[in-house]
């Protein structure tokens, strides 16, 4: 099974982007990479995904590396809502989420 | 579209008993899954289907039974609950193929005593 690692917790300030980083080094050829955020006493919400090209969206954006070995998931422009834990997985429906990065946000 | 819907939000169980965890879906998903959640960590899939009568053991199956009978429903049944057992879980369903995202119930909080 395809695993990912993340940090266990960053910390940003309100306003200024956030870089949170995933390495998935044994991905296969045709795993998407999703991202996927928790807030707190709440079940798991979409963040974004993509398979090789960098993807944008209403949330967030996905920087994939050439190899694809490793991910970032951009959040512009921080605020204090976005303070949660963010999940990078790989085969979705068919995977354990690890522990993931816990974003504190900070005003 | 009420989405994935999990009942009952709250439980709590003696050492030994049984009982089925509902989920539903109302939006044609062949891909479901359940997944438990203890406190700090993620989440850790327990048995997944990629649809009606078709399911598979996920990371942490033992205790836990499934069937899918439907496209709608995919109920999980703890045999003989044991303190170990007391978590938040949660129902997923998804479109068939990974390049799907995944909707979320909104979760069952059970207590093992």
């Amino acid at each position: 099974d395809a695993k990912t690692t993340q940090p266990n917790s960053m910390e940003s300030n309100e306003e200024e982007p956030v870089h949170l980083p995933c390495n998935h080094s044994t991905i296969s050829g045709t795993d998407y990479i999703h991202w996927y955020r928790q807030l707190p006493s709440q079940g798991p919400e979409y963040v974004i995904h993509g398979l090789t090209s960098n993807v944008n969206n209403r949330m967030a954006s996905l920087a994939i590396a050439e190899d694809r070995k490793s991910s970032t998931l951009i959040l512009h422009r921080a605020t204090l809502r976005d303070a949660a834990v963010y999940y990078c997985i790989l085969r979705t429906g068919k995977s354990t989420f690890g522990d993931g990065t816990t974003l504190t946000v900070k005003p | 579209n009420a989405g994935v819907t999990q009942t009952p939000k709250f439980q709590v169980l003696k050492t030994g008993q049984s009982m089925t965890l509902q989920c539903a879906q109302d939006m044609n998903h062949e891909y479901m899954s359940w997944y438990r959640q203890d406190p700090g960590m993620g989440l850790r899939l327990i048995h997944y289907s990629v649809g009606a009568g078709i399911t598979d053991q996920g990371e942490v199956p033992n205790g836990y039974n499934v069937s899918r009978s439907t496209t709608e429903d995919f109920p999980l049944r703890l045999l003989s609950a044991a303190p170990s057992q007391t978590s938040v879980y949660f129902c997923a369903s998804q479109r068939r193929g990974d390049s799907y995202e995944q909707y979320f119930g909104p979760g069952t909080r059970l207590t093992v005593t």
